[in-house]
């Protein structure tokens, strides 16, 4: 699976626009990109999904070049609740299943 | 809540003793999965089922781990003569056809060893 490399930690304050950017250069043809969110002792979240160009939800929007070699998370308008760990994975379904191989993540702390 | 639960929450035990954990997935999920968190570290994997086959296991998972999902639904996590690098957070995860690169992350359970 690939290695992913991500900064380990990001200062913001409410309102403002938060990019996170993931490396990953080794990224094989069939792999996606995921983001996960994580709370202080609750379990990670799914955040979002792509695999090229550009993915939106209500949540986030996630940001893919056509070399595929990195990634960004894009959370518009941060409040002190995105305050969390941020994950970015990247892998295949391999034989029907789904084995997460997370990094260290991004530790997002956002002020008043 | 994303619908999967553990318990306990906390566990509290002395080296030496064994512990068991109980994850019990979303209920239309096949596949469950066990991870290992350590403070300041994202989670690793530990086993994988699919219905009640346990059909891979880290090398993180010792002799000393076990887990089973008898019926396909709910699971277990035993460790048997814990060790104080036991403790850390253990979290389950369960996904199917129906969720597709999504896992849904239980709680966990947060085990210390003394």
């Amino acid at each position: 699976l690939a290695k992913t490399t991500q900064p380990i930690s990001m200062d913001s304050y409410e309102g403002q626009e938060v990019n996170i950017t993931c490396s990953h250069n080794n990224i094989a043809t069939n792999d996606y990109i995921t983001w996960y969110q994580q709370f202080p002792s609750q379990g990670p979240r799914f955040i979002i999904q792509g695999y090229k160009t550009k993915v939106t939800n209500e949540v986030a929007s996630l940001f893919i070049p056509a070399d595929r070699k990195s990634s960004t998370l894009s959370l518009p308008r941060v409040s002190l609740s995105d305050t969390a760990v941020y994950y970015c994975l990247v892998g295949d379904k391999a034989g029907g299943y789904n084995k997460l191989i997370f990094g260290a993540g991004t530790r997002l702390a956002v002020h008043p | 809540d994303t619908g999967v639960s553990q318990d306990p929450r906390h566990k509290i035990t002395k080296r030496g003793q064994n512990v068991t954990f109980r994850c019990d997935p979303i209920s239309e999920h096949n596949r469950l999965y066990w991870y290992r968190q350590t403070l300041g570290q994202g989670p690793e994997f530990l086993t994988y089922f699919q219905n009640e086959a346990q059909l891979e296991k880290s090398r993180l998972l010792s002799d000393r781990f076990s887990a089973e999902r008898p019926k396909g639904s709910f699971s277990t996590l035993e460790i048997q003569r814990t060790e104080q690098g036991d403790s850390a957070m253990y979290l389950c995860a369960s996904d199917g056809t129906s969720s597709y690169n999504e896992q849904f992350f239980g709680p966990g359970t947060r085990l210390t060893v003394l």
